[in-house]
């Protein structure tokens, strides 16, 4: 069990490049999750998987993110015409439910700036 | 919606303080309630959990009790090392299945 892993780690872009983010979640585990962490702020969630199923994805920032988990493992977040407002830490989790608990698992963040 | 709120930091304490963190939150039903911690360049880290009311969630001397009551999950420890600087999060899980979180405590521990 190596973690939940992210990659980039880090990430510069010009403004109006598109970018794509990958995470490999522990295996298997079902439930894959996308936050989003600005500087001093807590992990804003964007969406999640369970297998290949995107349950949920209105939290998505706007029509320029998308996320995809085409084999129920590893996940691709893209984020099109960047803009510097998108500058921000993208975390991904994953987690297995068993029994009541669920307990999400946090890979190291791909750091994204925009200029 | 569901919401935390977490004390405001930073908070500076010296080595062999005891460390009180606030928090609360609102939500609907019966959220599990989590800290989180995040070192200096790593990665956010499950630090201990609580599943139900008056549980007590506890890991590396750090522990929290879940009140219902208060709707609080305070985090404590008895005597901070330099080792425990850190950020600390506050986090519930709710009827959805993502993590809703507050905004972090900076903790720093002085020699």
């Amino acid at each position: 069990d190596t973690g939940v892993s992210q990659d980039p780690r880090h990430k510069i872009t010009k403004r109006g490049q598109n970018v794509t983010f990958r995470c490999d979640p522990i295996s298997e585990h079902n439930r894959l999750y996308w936050y989003r962490q600005t500087l001093g702020q807590g992990p804003e969630f964007l969406t999640y998987f369970q297998n290949e199923a995107q349950l949920e994805k209105s939290r998505l920032l706007s029509d320029r993110f998308s996320a995809e988990r085409p084999k129920g493992s590893f996940s691709t977040l893209e984020i099109q015409r960047t803009e510097q407002g998108d500058s921000a830490m993208y975390l991904c989790a994953s987690s297995f439910q068993s029994g009541q608990v669920e307990t999400q698992y946090f890979g190291p963040g791909t750091r994204l700036l925009v200029l | 919606g569901d919401s935390v709120t977490q004390m405001e930091g930073p908070v500076t304490l010296s080595e062999e303080a005891f460390l009180t963190i606030n928090c609360t939150y609102t939500a609907t039903g019966y959220p599990s309630l989590f800290w989180y911690v995040q070192y200096p360049g790593e990665g956010l880290q499950l630090l201990l959990k609580a599943t139900k009311a008056d549980d007590k969630g506890s890991n590396k001397g750090f522990e929290a009790t879940y009140r219902k009551e208060t709707t609080s999950f305070h985090l404590e420890k008895g005597s901070v090392q330099v080792s425990d600087s850190a950020v600390y999060f506050c986090a519930l899980r709710g009827s959805a299945r993502q993590l809703t979180f507050g905004s972090g405590t900076q903790l720093t521990v002085l020699p």
